[in-house]
């Protein structure tokens, strides 16, 4: 099946700085998705990239869905210590059945420093 | 209140103790979801179901089992734990596209 491969695994930065994270695949996908989970709580969506090439921005997020349908990008621009969590990618081929289930990246943790 | 439920938050047991997981939806969706998520490992595919006569297994569905009681509700049960099952297990729900899952806010299962 398809495999995701999201990195970093973990980042540490400080205040204010900016964040990029990637997802790459051997295998397309037609729709990208980034989403955070916070501590003890389940994965939130944070953005959803439906087309080749498509920039989509959410807040201080931008996310990228890749030219080859092979990768995704997200980055976070001036992070904040509430940008703490952890991030993961997701991509779905959704041409229909059990094609709309969704891969899973293994997640890129974020740690703020204040 | 939340679109997506899930019960118990938390779980002790023993192995070789029959256990369900429960997951409850108001958002009116068709499609249910089972994940376990383990440290480094991100989220992996139990079962999903897209409708209450429609059952799938997914990527790791060895030693669980699941029942979709009504569209509202998809139970996962562990038949006999085994300390290995240890784990985050999330339960999501999707509309008929599929491609935005909403999910619960999990529930900690340790097996000793």
């Amino acid at each position: 099946g398809q495999q995701l491969n999201q990195s970093p695994q973990s980042m540490f930065i400080q205040e204010g700085e900016d964040v990029s994270m990637n997802c790459t695949s051997s295998s397309i996908f037609n729709t990208w998705l980034w989403y955070k989970q916070d501590p003890g709580e389940g994965p939130v969506l944070l953005i959803a990239l439906y087309k080749a090439g498509e920039l989509t921005s959410n807040g201080r997020l931008t996310a990228q869905f890749g030219i080859t349908r092979k990768d995704s990008f997200l980055n976070i621009s001036a992070s904040i210590p509430s940008d703490v969590g952890i991030y993961f990618c997701a991509g779905q081929l959704g041409s229909g059945g059990s094609n709309y289930k969704l891969t899973f990246g293994k997640g890129t943790l974020l740690t703020v420093n204040p | 209140d939340a679109d997506v439920t899930q019960t118990p938050r938390n779980r002790i047991t023993k192995t070789g103790k029959r256990i369900m997981l429960e997951c409850s939806q108001t958002k009116g969706h068709d499609r249910m979801y089972w994940y376990r998520q383990d440290p480094g490992l991100g989220l992996r595919l139990i079962y999903y179901s897209f409708d209450v006569k429609d059952i799938n297994k997914g990527e790791i569905s060895d030693g669980y089992s699941v029942s979709r009681q009504a569209q509202a509700k998809f139970s996962l049960s562990l038949e006999s734990a085994i300390p290995n099952q240890t784990a985050l297990y999330f339960c999501a729900t999707s509309e008929p596209r599929g491609n935005q899952q909403f999910f619960g806010p999990g529930t900690r299962l340790t097996v000793l």
